[in-house]
């Protein structure tokens, strides 16, 4: 089946990095996406990899390999309002169905 | 520019009861997606449409239908609502082509007694 797996919970210090990582088992899609979700919000687009390689956008960087079916989100200088769930996601190639990742809850302690 | 809006934002539903969520996008995306998401379950996708007219079933389809009428609408159906269908539905739009990012409305929660 079509799948991404991600760590469900993950706790990090203010001013710390985090690593939130998510392997797949999916073939044929555009690229991975990641997601930001705030208690009771919606979902917010932070990143996307189309190619093998690190994006940077800020403090959030995100990196994809295909050939290891794995990527990850990485949060710099953690700030108190980083506390979310993250979620990666993938649209297939072959008829654009979009599979997320159950997401992972990220805890920060000040 | 609203974005993406739902309506209605809450409603409670006696079990099969229909209703209809309508989603509402005027950045005249091409691609609208319908999603569930439940407690440690992350977002699930319903149905999605590709364009005007055209709708395809997600992961979780059954117990729902859509429409997709016209460009800027997408419509979510619950002809006889469960309560295994009470949860929090996201509508979503995306540009498509080599556009990735969705823009996702504020969501609806329903309740099903």
């Amino acid at each position: 089946g079509q799948s991404l797996e991600q760590p469900s919970e993950v706790t990090a210090v203010e001013g710390a990095i985090v690593q939130i990582n998510c392997t797949y088992q999916t073939s044929g899609f555009y690229g991975l996406s990641w997601y930001q979700q705030h208690d009771g919000g919606a979902p917010t687009f932070l990143s996307y990899n189309a190619l093998d390689g690190l994006e940077e956008t800020g403090r959030f960087s995100s990196f994809l390999s295909r050939s290891d079916s794995y990527g990850y989100l990485l949060l710099q200088e953690l700030q108190m309002k980083d506390s979310a769930s993250y979620f990666c996601a993938v649209r297939r190639n072959r008829d654009d169905k979009i599979i997320f990742g159950k997401g992972t809850r990220l805890h920060i302690l000040p | 520019n609203a974005g993406v809006t739902q309506t209605p934002k809450f409603r409670v539903l006696k079990t099969g009861q229909s209703m209809t969520l309508l989603c509402a996008q005027d950045m005249n995306h091409e691609y609208m997606y319908w999603y569930r998401q439940d407690p440690g379950m992350g977002l699930r996708l319903i149905h999605y449409s590709v364009g005007e007219g055209t709708t395809a079933k997600g992961e979780v389809p059954d117990g729902y239908n859509v429409s997709r009428l016209k460009k800027q609408n997408f419509l979510l159906g619950l002809e006889s609502a469960a309560p295994s269908q009470t949860s929090v539905y996201f509508c979503a739009s995306m540009a498509g082509g080599s556009q990735e990012t969705q823009y996702f409305g504020p969501g609806t929660r329903l309740l099903v007694l």
